[in-house]
């Protein structure tokens, strides 16, 4: 178990450019969530997988995002034309998806949008 | 919709001293979990304790414990014999019970420094 790792941990990108990140989970870990942190904040919900299934998106995932999980293992966050304002801290987090179990987060990937 | 407030963005702390974080929250729920979170400088967040509304017991782990009052919608986190490694941003945390429903709602944080 090596816990949930994130790539990249920091991302440069000009305004309007697209970025994508990836996230591993944590082996067997059914459920996997994306999260983003702006600075001075909590981290706020975007979305979660069950599997590959996309079962709950937040309003915070505008059309420019999008997220996916095609095998039910990995999943990927683009965010398209960037903007100022995307820039902030992803963080992924995986679980196994009983109730309860507990939401293991990874280290992030820190977005710098110039 | 639930939130969550914290109410002291940082706090500072003897080594070897208790410091008591403060947390309130809202909810129409009856039924959910309670949680503190605890995010190290550069390093990933890991769960501290958490507390289940339904169970009175407040929840403790070694020098971890937390106040939990239901009425009033408080949580509040007391370090105890608090250490340098426990400098950090703690983060409290709500989740509804439901299965499906299975986002976490986080406060703004406090940032804890220890001194030496």
């Amino acid at each position: 178990d090596t816990g949930v790792s994130q790539d990249p941990r920091h991302k440069i990108t000009k305004r309007g450019q697209n970025v994508t990140f990836r996230c591993d989970p944590i082996s067997e870990h059914n459920r996997l969530y994306w999260y983003r942190q702006t600075l001075g904040q909590g981290p706020e919900f975007l979305t979660y997988f069950q599997n590959e299934a996309q079962l709950e998106k937040s309003r915070l995932l505008s059309d420019r995002f999008s997220a996916e999980r095609p095998k039910g293992s990995f999943s990927t966050l683009e965010i398209q034309r960037t903007e100022q304002g995307d820039s902030a801290m992803y963080l992924c987090a995986s679980s196994r998806g009983l109730v309860y179990d507990e939401q293991f987060f990874g280290p992030g990937t820190r977005l710098t949008v110039l | 919709a639930q939130t969550v407030t914290q109410s002291q963005p940082e706090m500072s702390v003897q080594e070897a001293e208790t410091v008591t974080l403060s947390c309130t929250y809202d909810t129409s729920e009856s039924d959910y979990y309670l949680f503190w979170y605890k995010q190290p400088p550069s390093r990933q967040m890991i769960l501290v304790i958490r507390q289940e509304a339904y169970k009175q017991q407040n929840a403790t782990e070694n020098r971890f414990s937390v106040n939990f009052q239901k009425a009033a919608k408080s949580f509040s986190l007391k370090i105890s014999d608090s250490q340098l490694g426990d400098a950090a941003m703690y983060f409290c945390a709500y989740r509804t019970k439901g299965n499906r429903d299975d986002k976490i709602i986080f406060g703004k944080g406090t940032r804890l420094h220890i001194l030496p």
